[in-house]
């Protein structure tokens, strides 16, 4: 099955920095996902982004099929950034969802 | 408002008891997912539904089982045969091969 990797698995980063998390992944993907889990777990959706470049806020990511990675890049972090962001790919039909372990982001005001 | 539903937030049972976790989604989505998080832990899929009455065992099923009867519903019985019950479930919709939607969560605790 499809392998996936988060670098780093811990940031931690004063309030205004920036910061890119890393999501390498295996095989070939059609579905690529990134989430941020809340200190009360709740899984909020950030991106959804199988290829390209999209931005929504502070936060944008791109994701080079080809090369299977993804990048999610944060500016100018805020306390509230903090908690933990997960990629996730696949998800086709016949084709399980597949979790990273994650990057627990740690943002001190 | 669109979107799903997990209860109960909190479930607490005793060793050996079978317990149902709901999960309910009016997004009119096909596929269903059941992921179970371990505290400091990704999440690794249980079982997953692509269509009613049709269901997947995901990387691990033992000890659980799902029902897919309405599009809507997708409930998970952790049975008394799943070791380590003890842990956050979460439910997710999507439609197929496109962007997953999750729930709230149920954190179950067996004692």
């Amino acid at each position: 099955g499809i392998q996936v990797e988060q670098s780093p698995p811990d940031l931690i980063l004063q309030e205004g920095a920036n910061s890119t998390l890393r999501c390498n992944f295996s095989d070939s993907v059609n579905n690529l996902q990134w989430f941020h889990q809340n200190p009360w777990g709740q899984l909020i959706n950030l991106f959804y982004i199988p290829s390209g470049t999209k931005q929504n806020g502070r936060l944008s990511a791109t994701t080079v099929a080809t090369e299977r990675y993804s990048l999610l890049y944060i500016s100018s972090s805020q306390t509230t950034d903090s908690g933990v962001y997960f990629c996730a790919v696949g998800g086709n039909y016949g084709q399980n969802f597949v979790f990273g372990p994650g990057t627990r982001l740690s943002v001190l005001p | 408002d669109g979107g799903i539903t997990q209860s109960p937030k909190y479930l607490f049972r005793k060793e050996g008891q079978n317990v149902t976790l709901s999960c309910e989604q009016n997004l009119n989505h096909d596929a269903m997912y059941w992921y179970r998080q371990d505290p400091g832990q990704g999440l690794r899929l249980i079982y997953y539904s692509q269509i009613v009455n049709d269901f997947q065992k995901g990387d691990i099923a033992e000890g659980y089982s799902v029902s897919r009867e309405k599009k809507e519903s997708f409930p998970l019985t952790v049975t008394s045969a799943q070791k380590n019950p003890t842990a956050f479930y979460l439910c997710a919709s999507s439609i197929q091969g496109a962007e997953q939607y999750f729930g709230p969560g149920t954190r179950l605790t067996v004692t």
